[in-house]
Parts: structure tokens; C-alpha cells; sequence
């Protein structure tokens, strides 16, 4: 059982690169959504998507961009790398039933110099 | 808009301590609650939740009940373990009507489980 993948765990970037975190899950899910966590403010929604082909945005949307063309992909580009998005990220998944079992990943530690 | 407020880490227990880490929500809606548990090195994934007032989710020995009275989710465990040893999310999730579930968490709390 895969569940949610993401790729790379690790990554360090100098300012100004871009990069795209990658997120399958493989579950059939259609809510899928993206999370940064930064000590002391727990976890922060970036964007989401209810489905192939809609996203929306989040609490801290600034600097991020994603693309749902599957139900299994969400991946989450950074354009333009800034210190400020030094951080863990989350991919997570779950159906859009109300209430339902949100599925994490094991994170991505992302290191912006 | 709707928030969790967690009480502060660290917390440090001995083996077999009684626990308790405290969650209080505001919501606009009727929310469902969450706890959350991270692993060291692990994402996170679902303890217990409760979707209506005077619920009581429990799972692995933990417990925890909606109280919409004092609109609290407090997390107890009677007897820890050092395999508790993680950081736990209060969460909640407002059906606003649409097809999402989007989950807003407090700022977790570490627990230490020493043996």
C-alpha cells in the first residue's frame, strides 16, 4: 500500500531556483491539498484541489503554484525559491466525503539558501 | 475564522503518567475534530476524531470528547508509553457545504515520554 508519495524528502535550493515537489497518491482520492509546517505555527494549507482540473487556494498561497491534470498527481512548484519558504512540506489526501481520514505523506524538508 | 489553540509543548512524562494536552476551537459552523500524530520523521496521521457535541473518540488508549460548551477537544491518556513519544495535532474540519474537507490544525504539541 503506497498511499501518498512524495519525492524528493530532501531538497536544498539557492534563492531564485524553481523546483517542483511532487505528490501521487494512490487511493482515487479527489481531495488532495498541500501543508507547510514551521515551528511553533503548526500546519499551514498552501492550496487544495477537489478534483482533476480544480484548485484553489489556501491560507499561505504566495510564491506557490499547482496543477491538478489527475486524480493521482498534485505537484506544488515553487517559481521563484525565497528563504521564507524554507520549511516541511505535507502532501495530504482524503476523500470529499465530510469528516473523512485526511492521508499524509512523509514530507519534504525544503532548505532555501 | 475558525482556529485551534493547543496548549505549548514540550511536555515530559514518565512512563505510566496520566496525560492530557489541551485543545480548544473556534468555528464558525458545526465542525468535526481531530487529533493528529507525528511520528519522528513520519507525516501525520489520524489518532481519533468526533464529529458531533458529546462524542468521544478513542483509539490506541487515547481519548478525547467534543465539548461544544466550552467548544474543547482536550486529549487524555491514562497511562503513557515511551512508543507515545510524538507531536499531536488538534485539528478541525468546518463542512462548509462544498466537496472539501480542509483541515485547520493547531501548532502541535511534542511529547517526551521518558522511561
Amino acid at each position: 500500500n503506497a498511499g501518498v508519495t512524495q519525492t524528493p524528502k530532501f531538497q536544498v535550493l539557492k534563492t531564485g531556483q524553481s523546483m517542483t515537489l511532487q505528490c501521487a497518491q494512490d487511493m482515487n482520492h479527489e481531495y488532495m491539498s498541500w501543508y507547510r509546517q514551521d515551528p511553533g505555527m503548526g500546519l499551514r494549507l498552501i492550496h487544495y484541489s477537489v478534483g482533476a482540473g480544480i484548485t484553489d487556494q489556501g491560507e499561505v498561497p504566495n510564491g506557490y503554484n499547482v496543477s491538478r491534470s489527475t486524480t493521482e498527481d498534485f505537484p506544488l512548484r515553487l517559481l521563484s525559491a525565497a528563504p521564507s519558504q524554507t520549511s516541511v512540506y505535507f502532501c495530504a489526501s482524503s476523500s470529499t466525503v465530510p469528516n473523512t481520514e485526511a492521508f499524509f505523506g512523509q514530507g519534504t524538508r525544503l532548505t532555501v539558501v | 475564522g475558525d482556529s485551534v489553540t493547543q496548549m505549548e509543548g514540550p511536555v515530559t512524562l514518565s512512563e505510566e503518567a496520566f496525560l492530557t494536552i489541551n485543545c480548544t476551537y473556534t468555528a464558525t459552523g458545526y465542525p468535526s475534530l481531530f487529533w493528529y500524530v507525528q511520528y519522528p520523521g513520519e507525516g501525520l496521521q489520524l489518532l481519533l476524531k468526533a464529529t458531533k457535541a458529546d462524542d468521544k473518540g478513542s483509539n490506541k488508549g487515547f481519548e478525547a470528547t467534543y465539548r461544544k460548551e466550552t467548544t474543547s477537544f482536550h486529549l487524555e491518556k491514562g497511562s503513557v508509553q515511551v512508543s507515545d513519544s510524538a507531536v499531536y495535532f488538534c485539528a478541525l474540519s468546518d463542512f462548509y457545504g462544498g466537496a472539501t474537507n480542509k483541515l485547520i490544525f493547531g501548532t502541535g504539541t511534542l511529547l517526551a515520554v521518558q522511561p
